[in-house]
């Protein structure tokens, strides 16, 4: 079974320009998760897709940040414009249930302002 | 609200040594309980997780015991590995909505041989 996947891996922009993450969750998971980790700090969750829908949203920083899940298949967040505080690590995790600790998690974006 | 508090890293042992990670965490109710790990160049992996009071979780030789009294959950391995060098996450969730996870800051671990 292929795990959650995200790309890019790592993505350098200037600050004020766009960038959007992608994930594919795993085949049939209807809990499509965002967390993000900024350098020395906690995990922090964004927000929670059950299907195409939007959960729980109450993790998002600001209306800088948008996130969707078209089709209730693959997700992206898209981050316009960046600023320099947004650079951190943005982990995507999918499950098959609602309340289901079994997460699994893709390996990370890791965005870099500058 | 809740959150978790994590030993400050790196942690730096030698093969063979004993580990524990300290945790500690502030959350209403009966949370439950977990621990991650981050391999290098990898995502975050469930190690083992407790759901209740004096639960012991388990896993390629790690331990963690929910102690509701002193609110801990602390990673334990009597003798690491190399292989063991990561990033270890403890986290909680409450079980209310939709079990979303609340981390601590993560802890390094360098095993050397």
């Amino acid at each position: 079974e292929a795990g959650v996947t995200q790309f890019p891996s790592h993505s350098v922009i200037e600050k004020g320009q766009t960038v959007t993450l992608r994930c594919d969750p795993i085949s049939g998971h209807d809990n499509l998760y965002w967390y993000r980790r900024v350098m020395g700090k906690e995990i922090k969750f964004l927000l929670h897709f059950v299907k195409e829908s939007k959960q729980d949203e109450s993790g998002m920083p600001n209306n800088r940040f948008l996130a969707e899940r078209t089709g209730g298949t693959y997700s992206t967040l898209k981050v316009q414009p960046a600023e320099l505080e947004d650079s951190g690590v943005y982990f995507c995790a999918s499950s098959l249930k609602t309340g289901d600790y079994g997460y699994t998690f893709g390996s990370g974006t890791r965005l870099t302002v500058v | 609200g809740n959150s978790v508090t994590q030993m400050e890293g790196p942690v730096t042992l030698s093969e063979e040594a004993f580990l524990t990670i300290n945790c500690t965490y502030t959350a209403t109710g009966y949370p439950s309980l977990f621990w991650y790990v981050q391999y290098p160049g990898e995502g975050l992996q469930l190690l083992l997780k407790a759901t209740k009071a004096d639960d012991k979780g388990s896993n390629k030789g790690f331990e963690a015991t929910y102690r509701k009294e002193t609110t801990s959950f602390h990673l334990e391995k009597g003798s690491v590995q190399v292989s063991d060098s990561a990033v270890y996450f403890c986290a909680l969730s409450d079980g209310k909505g939709y079990s979303t996870l609340t981390f601590g800051k993560g802890t390094m671990l360098l095993v050397s041989p």
